[in-house]
């Protein structure tokens, strides 16, 4: 099946500072990749809709000026939590579709772990 | 807005015991629905995923689902569960028609007696 990866899959940083998360599609391309985050314990919540070689999509409630989402390629797409603070520390998945059966299949990477300090 | 409820947060079973996780959602139509299986250090993997048609969906590794409307249930299934099945599983509806948009229940964490 279709491979989607992350890196880094753990990282820590102190309050203030800014960290940047790569989502690659490995053997397929991509035009959308969404990203989630994940809190302790907690379901994935659906964060943004990243759009190739245009504007992300933020869900209510997101910050886009927070976490920038840059689609610079149909293979990359790149989540930066600017400004970390320790409430920003989760478990950040991103995720990429191919086409199949009529609809999307959903391709998740493994996950970033974000600890701010 | 839709949701997806799961209530069971933590399940165990013995090796070689049928397993049935819950999901309910919370929509007005029939949305798309989905099972997804998260281990560590991985990404979640589809098990299995209904549109329409035959109400009882077949997946991988074993794990079936049956659609129910009149409950607004989308359960998975095992007949027989294996050591390796321990992990978290994630119920998901999509409302938009594409697969894409997720919204997830919170989760069922399986732990399987040897």
């Amino acid at each position: 099946g279709a491979v989607v990866s992350q890196h880094p899959s753990w990282v820590i940083c102190k309050s203030g500072t800014s960290v940047k998360i790569e989502c690659r599609s490995l053997d397929f391309q991509a035009t959308t990749m969404f990203w989630y985050r994940q809190f302790p314990k907690q379901s994935l919540m659906l964060m943004a809709t990243s759009n190739e070689g245009s504007k992300a999509t933020y869900e209510q409630g997101v910050e886009k000026d927070k976490f920038l989402i840059n689609h610079a390629s149909l293979t990359l797409s790149t989540l930066t939590v600017t400004s970390a603070h320790p409430e920003d520390s989760s478990f950040y998945i991103c995720s990429a579709p191919t086409s199949g059966s009529g609809t999307d299949t959903q391709y998740f990477g493994p996950g970033t772990r974000l600890t701010v300090l | 807005a839709q949701s997806v409820t799961q209530p069971d947060i933590h399940i165990t079973v013995s090796e070689g015991a049928s397993l049935e996780l819950r999901c309910n959602y919370s929509y007005g139509a029939t949305p798309y629905l989905f099972w997804y299986v998260q281990s560590p250090g991985q990404g979640l993997q589809l098990l299995l995923k209904y549109f329409s048609g035959d109400t009882l969906v077949q997946g991988i590794k074993g794990f079936e689902a049956e659609f129910k409307r009149s409950q607004s249930s989308f359960n998975l299934r095992k007949p027989s569960v294996h050591w390796s099945d321990a992990a978290e599983y994630f119920c998901a509806v999509d409302v938009t028609g594409g697969g894409n948009k997720l919204t997830f229940g919170t989760g069922t964490q399986l732990k399987v007696e040897l």
